[in-house]
């Protein structure tokens, strides 16, 4: 199975401050790469898929980044309700895996 | 309005079955692949399994966690997902989503139902 590795676990920043999130998979998947935002309580929605195309409706501060191994999403200018858990799929090769997460705080 | 809704979770012991549905509405079902994802209490997503559609003969993918002993099926005229779920362990807790592939692409979920809750405790 694909492995999905989530760096950092939690980040806490302002409204306003860029945010980087990365995710690394244990083997080459090419552009095989998905984000989801999930808030609490709620369902996850996708933001990003094939590692940088934008799922219509999101707001164009979210972008996609990477290929192989290594991919980022970016949050370019932080707004009050991006605060939320992020998290990337591999989209490669069955069974499907995400990552850990990432929860988003603002300060 | 594109929606999924989820039914049938509650409390189960273990060793027990359950049937998940998810009624689909608002897009053309049988076009899309569908998935099953869930989420145990304070932690993340788990990929549950995929049915793919009728051009792909409804073939199956599975977790491992779960092979052989869930089954995903569907139900094109009446727009409805299913999942069975037998042997039912304490680890199975979770909310279960139902989401629809984003056809273009195949491999992403961009439709989420709102997620049923299914408690495995004796």
């Amino acid at each position: 199975d694909i492995q999905m590795t989530q760096s950092p676990s939690s980040v806490s920043a302002s409204v306003g401050d860029r945010v980087t999130i990365s995710c690394r998979a244990s083997q080459g998947i090419g552009s095989w790469l998905a984000w989801y935002q999930q808030k609490p309580g709620k369902a996850p929605r996708l933001l990003i898929y094939g590692a940088s195309r934008l799922q219509s409706g999101i707001p164009s501060r979210f972008s996609g980044g990477g290929s192989g191994t290594d991919f980022t999403l970016t949050i370019s200018t932080l707004q009050p309700e991006d605060s939320a858990t992020y998290y990337c799929q591999q989209a490669k090769s069955f069974p499907l895996t995400l990552g850990g997460g990432t929860k988003v705080e603002i300060k | 309005e594109v929606h999924l809704v989820e039914s049938g979770g509650g409390l189960v012991q273990p060793g027990g079955s359950l049937r998940l549905t998810c009624a689909a509405s608002g897009f053309t079902f049988s076009d899309h692949y569908m998935d099953w994802v869930r989420q145990a209490p304070g932690k993340g997503l788990e990929w549950v399994g995929r049915i793919r559609n009728k051009a792909q003969s409804y073939t199956t993918e599975y977790a491992a966690s779960v092979k052989g002993r869930f089954t995903i099926s569907r139900d094109d005229s009446d727009n409805s997902l299913y999942l069975q779920m037998n042997s039912l362990k304490t680890e199975d807790t979770a909310m279960y989503y139902c989401g629809r592939d984003l056809i273009s692409w195949g491999a992403a979920i961009d439709i989420w139902g709102q997620g049923t809750m299914v408690t495995v405790s004796s």
